[in-house]
């Protein structure tokens, strides 16, 4: 079963406008961390933002915030003000967690959303 | 300060051929995966390890071994090469800890023709 869900294959955004790339999650534990990943064109996984479950704000880095809605098992990913350099593919991943707090360490990645910026 | 260091950066094989795509990070992480990553489909778990001599199967394993001799390195092998592994692979590690990012190499672009 699909555990992260990216439904966007493609986004679209003018300079200087906010976004939101979409993320849903299924997991039945109550312990997990969600993450989101920028990957330019050079290849490479940038970490760009974190939110644990048990967080009660959403999580914000800079032009980067979550929109965490846990009932909703939704995380979604907000740029604000885009820059040109902002064109890249994002993934959204979870790591789930063992009763009591240890980590698996197994990250699990949605399919990638694709944000072009325009100029 | 290297991070993860995956080499080599690109390779050509011919179908059958085996070979072994190394993966070493130098931060001590207790936790180190390879994913496999196809376009439309992200990043696939391949083989995970949370330690030196334990490693796991993750979502995608068939055709691959892996072993974990040290906290350093995390080698990944191909058996015998096959089309359907021409991809591009990423060797991560993390710390165990509960809000812990993963930290990628620059990936092994493979082609097998």
């Amino acid at each position: 079963a699909q555990k992260i869900t990216q439904t966007q294959p493609g986004m679209f955004v003018q300079e200087k406008e906010a976004v939101t790339l979409d993320c849903t999650y299924d997991t039945s534990d109550p312990s997990y961390g969600l993450f989101w990943y920028k990957q330019p064109s050079s290849g490479e996984m940038i970490f760009l933002i974190y939110q644990g479950s048990y967080d009660q704000q959403n999580a914000t880095e800079g032009r980067y915030s979550l929109n965490f809605q846990k009932a909703r098992k939704s995380a979604n990913l907000v740029i604000s003000a885009s820059q040109l350099g902002d064109s890249a593919m994002y993934f959204c991943a979870m790591r789930e967690y063992r009763a009591g707090g240890t980590s698996y360490g197994k990250l699990t990645f949605g399919q990638g959303t694709i944000l072009t910026v325009h100029p | 300060n290297a991070g993860v260091t995956q080499t080599p950066k690109f390779q050509v094989l011919k179908t059958g051929q085996s070979m072994t795509l190394q993966c070493a990070q130098d931060m001590n992480h207790e936790y180190m995966s390879w994913y496999r990553q196809d376009p439309g489909m992200g990043l696939r778990l391949i083989h995970y390890s949370v330690g030196a001599g334990i490693t796991d199967q993750g979502e995608v394993p068939n055709g691959y071994n892996v072993s974990r001799s040290t906290t350093e390195d995390f080698p990944l092998r191909l058996l015998s090469a096959a089309p359907s592994q021409t991809s591009v692979y990423f060797c991560a590690s993390s710390w165990p800890g509960h809000a812990s990012e993963a930290f990628f190499g620059q990936g092994t672009r493979l082609t097998v023709v």
